[in-house]
This record gives structure tokens, sequence and C-alpha cells, in this order.
């Protein structure tokens, strides 16, 4: 079963705008939840990560919004460029290390 | 900056046929992986290696092993092939005192036909 779920499969935003793609999770022993960021003909990338004990995390453009209560975060793209446009993998682990569950991926398209 | 080569980049393979997909990384990242990535699942683990001589199952490991002879290198061995494992391979490198990040290779096209 998907431990690890991205609602959207797709989300198409204009330039400039706020681009907010959710994750949720099952497993309350995940403690580490890193984005990757994927553009066509490569691998996944580390865009940004955040440990359960944060409720945000933010690294220029990029914010993470942590509920630990809810088993939700969300990624938001401020001033979304059409450089942006990729899919983003929102993936778990816990504490202790052991290999990370990916969720399905959100298609993002910046229209400019 | 970690660096995870993959080959071949493309394969078309045989069904029944032995396919060996290799992977190589010079950051000397103690763990390893083989993730296999299909539209609507994902990045889905098939092997991982904590280091030179282990290899542990994933969560789908069915038709795959693994082989990781040193600490640069890591193959996945599909030793009868068939059209359901035509897919997108990518190889990770990581090393967990590290953040836990993951640095992924290419990728490598397979066509079971």
């Amino acid at each position: 079963q998907q431990q690890v779920r991205q609602s959207s499969q797709s989300l198409t935003v204009w330039e400039g705008e706020t681009a907010i793609l959710n994750c949720s999770y099952e497993n309350s022993a995940f403690d580490y939840f890193p984005w990757y960021q994927q553009f066509p003909g490569e691998g996944p990338a580390l865009l940004i990560a955040i440990r359960s004990v944060s409720d945000k995390k933010e690294d220029g453009r990029f914010t993470i919004f942590f509920n630990k209560r809810e088993k939700n975060l969300s990624l938001h793209i401020k001033d979304s460029q059409p450089g942006d446009s990729a899919t983003y993998f929102c993936a778990a682990s816990p504490y202790s290390g052991t290999y990370q569950r990916f969720g399905t991926g959100t298609k993002l398209q910046v229209v400019p | 900056e970690a660096a995870v080569t993959q080959s071949p980049r493309n394969k078309v393979a045989v069904t029944g046929g032995k396919v060996t997909l290799s992977c190589n990384q010079t950051n000397n990242h103690n763990n390893m992986y083989w993730y296999r990535q299909d539209t609507g699942h994902g990045l889905r683990l098939i092997h991982y290696s904590y280091g030179a001589g282990s290899t542990e199952k994933g969560d789908i490991p069915d038709g795959y092993k693994a082989s990781r002879p040193s600490q640069e290198n890591f193959s996945l061995i599909l030793e009868l092939a068939t059209p359901s494992q035509t897919s997108v391979y990518f190889c990770a490198s990581g090393d967990p005192g590290a953040q836990d990040t993951q640095y992924f290779g290419p990728g490598t096209r397979l066509l079971v036909l």
C-alpha cells in the first residue's frame, strides 16, 4: 500500500503564483521528509527536506509546512517560474535511517 | 557533488533473457538503492545495500537480484526478463549520516519485448 500519498498527479499555475503541492503519510515512525525535484530525462534531486521536530523549513522560494498531528505536509513554491516545471516527489523515512518511501509524484507546470 | 552513473542508459531485451543493469558511485557512500519508476506508482524500491557484500530486499524484489561487489558498484540483475519489467530504473547512493540525502543516477530505460 502507498505509505506516502500525493493527492495531485498534476498542477498548473501561472508564472509568479505560489504553487502548493500536498503530501500525506500513514506511518507515525516517519521522521524525515525530503522533497525531490525531477526534470524529464534525469534522476530526482533533493530540493528541500524537513524533520518532524520542525513545522516549517524555508529555502529561498521553497517552503515546507509540516503538520505532525494531521500527518501531512506541503511544499510551497513562491513566485513560480517556468524553470520550476518538473515532477516533485514527497518522500519519508524513519529516524533510524532506513530507506525512504516515495509518493507517486506531482507534475507541476508553470505557464508564462 | 555526488556522482552516480548508470549503464546502459537504454536497453532492449527479449522475454526470458538475462539483463544486468550497472551502477557506479564515486562518493564513497555506504548505502545504495535500486528503484523503478512507473507512471502512477512513483519510485518503488527493489533492492538496497548497506555496503560491499550486502544486499537487502526492498518493497518489490520479486524477479530481481542485486549484487554489491564493492563500495562503488551495485548491479541489478533480471535473470528472466518479462514485459512487466519494462520501466525506467534508477540507482541512488546515500549515507545516513549525511541527512539521509539520496543522490540519483540518470536512469536506465529498459524495454522488454
